[in-house]
C-alpha cells in the first residue's frame, strides 16, 4: 500500500511553454500533498504544501504565480510551471500523506529539462 | 539555513562493514525523524523513522540512535553490502507536517 505516481517520468519542453506535472495517490485518500525540487546532487526543498480543496501554502522564495498548484481532489495534486526556463529544469518530487500524524510517502519524480 | 545538517557528504564502506550516516537538528519542535533511501532517479524511500521519546529503533540491519540532549540522531547499517550503495537523507518533521531534509550522504559500499 502507500503508493504514489507522477506523470510523466521525464519532460522536454521549449523556453517559455508550460508544462504539467501529475502526482496521484493510488491506493490511499491523501489529504495532503508536497512538491519538492531537487538539484542534482543536492538535497530536496520544499517548495509547497497543498491540502485537498484549498489554496498551496508556498515556501519563501518559491513564485506562486510561476508554480501553480492544484490539489482538486483527495489523490490528485498538479504542479503547472509556467512559461518554463532554463534555470527551471530540475527533479520534481510530490510526496502525499492522509495527513498530520501519518508518513510522507514519495513520487518516483519529474526530470524537467527546459531547452 | 538548514535546519538540518548531515553528515559525511560521502562514506566509503567494505561489504560487511558499518556505514554511520549522523544529523543534528535546533528546532526542538521536531516531533519525527525519518530516514530516506534514494537511488539515482528516483524518488526518496522511508528506510526508517523514530521519535524523540525513543533512544533507539532496530530493523534489520538498520538502527537509528537518538539522543534527545544533544539534538542528534544517526543512521547505522549493518553489516553494510553494494545493493546499499545509494544517497542517505536524514530528516525532521515540524509542526504543518512539512520535512526538512539533511543534505544527504552519498554511501558506496565496495565488495
Amino acid at each position: 500500500g502507500a503508493v504514489v505516481s507522477q506523470h510523466p517520468s521525464r519532460v522536454i519542453c521549449k523556453s517559455g511553454t508550460s508544462v504539467k506535472i501529475e502526482c496521484r495517490s493510488l491506493d490511499f485518500q491523501a489529504t495532503t500533498m508536497f512538491w519538492y525540487r531537487q538539484f542534482p546532487k543536492q538535497s530536496l526543498m520544499l517548495m509547497a504544501t497543498s491540502n485537498e480543496g484549498s489554496k498551496a501554502t508556498y515556501e519563501q522564495g518559491v513564485e506562486k504565480d510561476k508554480f501553480l498548484i492544484n490539489h482538486a481532489s483527495l489523490t490528485l495534486s498538479t504542479l503547472t510551471v509556467t512559461s518554463a526556463h532554463p534555470e527551471d529544469s530540475s527533479f520534481y518530487i510530490c510526496s502525499a500523506s492522509k495527513g498530520r500524524a501519518y508518513e510522507q510517502y514519495f513520487g518516483p519524480g519529474t526530470r524537467l529539462t527546459v531547452t | 539555513q538548514q535546519q538540518v545538517k548531515q553528515s559525511p557528504q560521502s562514506l566509503i564502506v567494505q561489504k560487511g562493514g558499518i556505514s554511520i550516516i549522523n544529523c543534528a537538528y535546533e528546532n526542538t519542535a521536531f516531533d519525527y525523524f525519518p530516514w530516506y533511501q534514494q537511488f539515482p532517479g528516483k524518488g526518496p524511500a522511508l528506510l526508517i523513522a523514530i521519535r524523540p521519546d525513543v533512544s533507539e529503533k532496530k530493523e534489520g540491519r538498520f538502527t537509528i540512535s537518538f539522543n534527545k540532549s544533544a539534538k542528534q540522531f544517526s543512521l547505522h547499517i549493518m553489516d553494510s553490502q553494494p545493493g546499499d550503495s545509494a544517497t542517505y537523507f536524514c530528516a525532521a518533521r515540524g509542526g504543518a507536517n512539512n520535512l526538512f531534509f539533511g543534505t544527504g550522504t552519498r554511501l558506496t559500499v565496495i565488495p
